[in-house]
């Protein structure tokens, strides 16, 4: 299988700690994106990072992406309740942008 | 952004059924579809790739008959469950990919199938 790995599967913080979710994959790729799932629910893009990129930030978030190991991390900072969700990381490659889903973290934070 | 719409958002049927799902690009459009499945508690799995005019490319393992996938237009592709049976239950996904800028896809809230 291609898809790529996510660690931790769950995740259980409380209001205002940090969260950091990790995505490793498989292949060479043209960029890696984080998504968010709410239960039920279609997916939210996050962010993108390119493959020469190596830290991108957006408001709280942060990711960090290491082609050599062919790893990225998602640093969620001050969280709330609200980013309660499931968290998959996506590697594209170029073209039609067909994506590779990772395995998922659920996070859940509580008040 | 870019808005992609599904119908319907749940359905229920019984087996042996057919069922039709609908993926709209509301404000763009999208020569490339694609629709995933996701079981519960699982990652997006791909299961085919929707091209404008064109037939579908369905991934390894994913019947071409059963799961039949339309893209008539630029802003709309349909995928037919044929032959339901509960193990087709699940939550089916589309996307719909935007040239150009980021080359992103812009994903559907998702249709529920139950199959009884």
């Amino acid at each position: 299988s291609q898809q790529g790995e996510e660690d931790p599967q769950a995740l259980s913080i409380q209001e205002g700690e940090n969260a950091t979710m990790n995505c490793s994959y498989k292949t060479s790729i043209n960029n890696l994106q984080w998504y968010r799932q709410n239960s039920g629910r279609g997916l939210v893009h996050l962010i993108l990072i390119r493959s020469n990129e190596r830290e991108k930030h957006s408001g709280r978030l942060r990711v960090t992406l290491d082609t050599s190991k062919k790893s990225s991390s998602l640093l969620i900072t001050a969280s709330r309740a609200a980013d309660t969700a499931s968290y998959f990381c996506a590697t594209g490659n170029t073209g039609f942008q067909k994506l590779v889903f990772g395995t998922g973290t659920r996070l859940l934070v509580s008040p | 952004g870019a808005v992609v719409s599904q119908h319907p958002s749940w359905v229920i049927c019984k087996s042996g059924t057919s069922v039709k799902i609908e993926c709209r690009s509301l404000d763009f459009q999208a020569t490339t579809m694609f629709w995933y499945r996701q079981f519960p508690k699982q990652s997006l799995m791909l299961m085919a790739t929707s091209n404008e005019g064109s037939k579908a490319t369905y991934e390894q393992g994913v019947e071409k008959d059963k799961f039949l996938i339309n893209h008539a237009s630029l802003t709309l592709s349909t995928l037919t469950v044929t032959s339901a049976h509960p193990e087709d239950s699940s939550f089916y996904i589309c996307s719909a990919f935007l040239a150009g800028g980021n080359n992103e896809q812009f994903f559907g809230p998702g249709t529920r199938l139950t199959v009884l």
